[in-house]
């Protein structure tokens, strides 16, 4: 069936590195695509998104990839730090006769080591 | 702007009973929507309320339910509460239009425990 889905389930990295996470997704008609990032015990927190008309969106220290040809999503995280340990999730929304429903990946758990 | 609030952010019940739970959007948005997140099936859409009129559904029993309110504010119900109903319930609102799609912001959420 239609889904979005994550490559790794947990990613470590050291504090200052760059940090990669990956979503696949496999609905074509997709509108767009949101990042979000989720504390322990808190609800997600969107952090950037992009439309599907766009390959690449840049926020504060964050960009996104959109690779419509192979259906990858990516999240990039410059110089990553503590407190970016979390869970980031990447979701789908395709709009119009579906309505605004988001559809969520697994989620990849990061871990910032200092 | 305040962000998304839910009410009560606990809740312990038994089996059986019902429950209702609240969400007020991000002023002036008009979409609100209901997510189940749990260890096991992460994170699950049950409904989309936009102007006071569901949407879109989920694939979740007729046990949940919800609505809005003229003012965007949004509860939802589950009646005869099983053990696996247990999760972290989630409201978003959107300031999406009618016929669109756009961003969603979280609460942060309903943490319900069914014993």
């Amino acid at each position: 069936g239609e889904s979005v889905g994550l490559h790794l389930p947990t990613l470590s990295v050291q504090e200052g590195d760059n940090s990669i996470i990956n979503c696949a997704y496999s609905n074509s008609a997709s509108d767009y695509f949101i990042w979000y990032k989720q504390e322990s015990g808190k609800g997600p927190q969107f952090i950037i998104d992009i439309r599907s008309n766009m390959d690449k969106r840049q926020g504060q220290r964050v960009t996104v990839l959109l690779n419509k040809t192979v259906k990858h999503l990516s999240l990039q995280i410059a110089a990553t730090q503590p407190g970016d340990s979390a869970v980031y999730f990447c979701a789908e929304i395709r709009g119009g006769a579906a309505g605004n429903k988001l559809t969520f990946g697994g989620g990849t758990r990061v871990l910032v080591k200092p | 702007k305040a962000g998304v609030t839910q009410t009560p952010r606990y809740l312990i019940k038994t089996r059986g009973q019902q429950v209702t739970l609240s969400c007020s959007p991000i002023s002036g948005h008009r979409s609100v929507s209901w997510y189940q997140q749990t260890p096991g099936q992460g994170l699950q859409f049950l409904f989309e309320y936009f102007s006071e009129t569901q949407r879109n559904k989920g694939n979740f029993p007729g046990r949940f339910s919800g609505r809005q309110f003229s003012n965007s504010r949004s509860e939802m119900n589950v009646s005869t509460l099983e053990l696996g109903d247990s999760a972290l319930y989630l409201c978003a609102s959107s300031s999406v239009t009618s016929g669109g799609a756009d961003t969603q912001y979280f609460g942060p959420g309903t943490r319900l425990t069914v014993l």
